[in-house]
């Protein structure tokens, strides 16, 4: 099946500074890759959708300035948290779409950890 | 809006129980519906799906068929194994590609020897 991934896997970072989380689609073009925050025994909640080559569409209560997604190219979208606070500690999980004729998937990064001290 | 409600966890089950995962779900229009995997440390996986009213999806021995007259999409394995130990998450998307996952809260799931 199509891989995605994701880097880096783990990070931690002091408040104020600003981290870049990576999502590539190792075997296949995505045009939309979709960005998760996971919080612990919670479900994933969709922060945005990121299309290649235009704006990113960000779901109602992300901050769009603090979560800054770009979508540069069909294999990679990048998510940074900018100005990071602890609150801002999550697992953020990112998906690409591998679609087609007759075919339309959602295939899921593995993760990244994210701690603000 | 779009919500998928699953039964609360988390569930220890000995290994081959049989296994049932409640998933309800409410949506405009007839959406697709899904249960995700994911095992301890890796992405979650599509374990199986159904795209419309009566679909029987099934996939590593666990089954779930879409019951539009209920907005049902409950998870069932015959016979579980230790290596079933993993989150299970149902969700839904509208119909039409690129679209977006709604999901619910997931569910553990342990399996003792």
């Amino acid at each position: 099946g199509a891989v995605v991934s994701q880097h880096p896997s783990w990070v931690i970072c002091k408040s104020g500074t600003s981290v870049k989380i990576e999502c590539r689609s190792l075997d296949f073009q995505a045009t939309t890759m979709f960005w998760y925050r996971q919080f612990p025994k919670q479900s994933l909640m969709l922060m945005a959708t990121s299309n290649e080559g235009s704006k990113a569409t960000y779901e109602q209560g992300v901050e769009k300035d603090k979560f800054l997604i770009n979508h540069a190219s069909l294999t990679l979208s990048t998510l940074t948290v900018t100005s990071a606070h602890p609150e801002d500690s999550s697992f953020y999980i990112c998906s690409a779409v591998n679609f087609g004729p007759g075919y339309n998937e959602q295939f899921f990064g593995p993760g990244t950890r994210l701690t603000v001290l | 809006g779009n919500s998928v409600t699953q039964m609360e966890g988390p569930v220890t089950l000995s290994e081959e129980a049989f296994l049932t995962i409640n998933c309800t779900y409410t949506a405009t229009g007839y959406p697709s519906l899904f249960w995700y995997v994911q095992y301890p440390g890796e992405g979650l996986q599509l374990l199986l799906k159904a795209t419309k009213a009566d679909d029987k999806g099934s996939n590593k021995g666990f089954e779930a068929t879409y019951r539009k007259e209920t907005t049902s999409f409950h998870l069932e394995k015959g016979s579980v194994q230790v290596s079933d130990s993993a989150v299970y998450f149902c969700a839904l998307s509208e119909t039409g590609a690129n679209s977006k996952l709604t999901f619910g809260k997931g569910i553990t799931l342990s399996v003792r020897p």
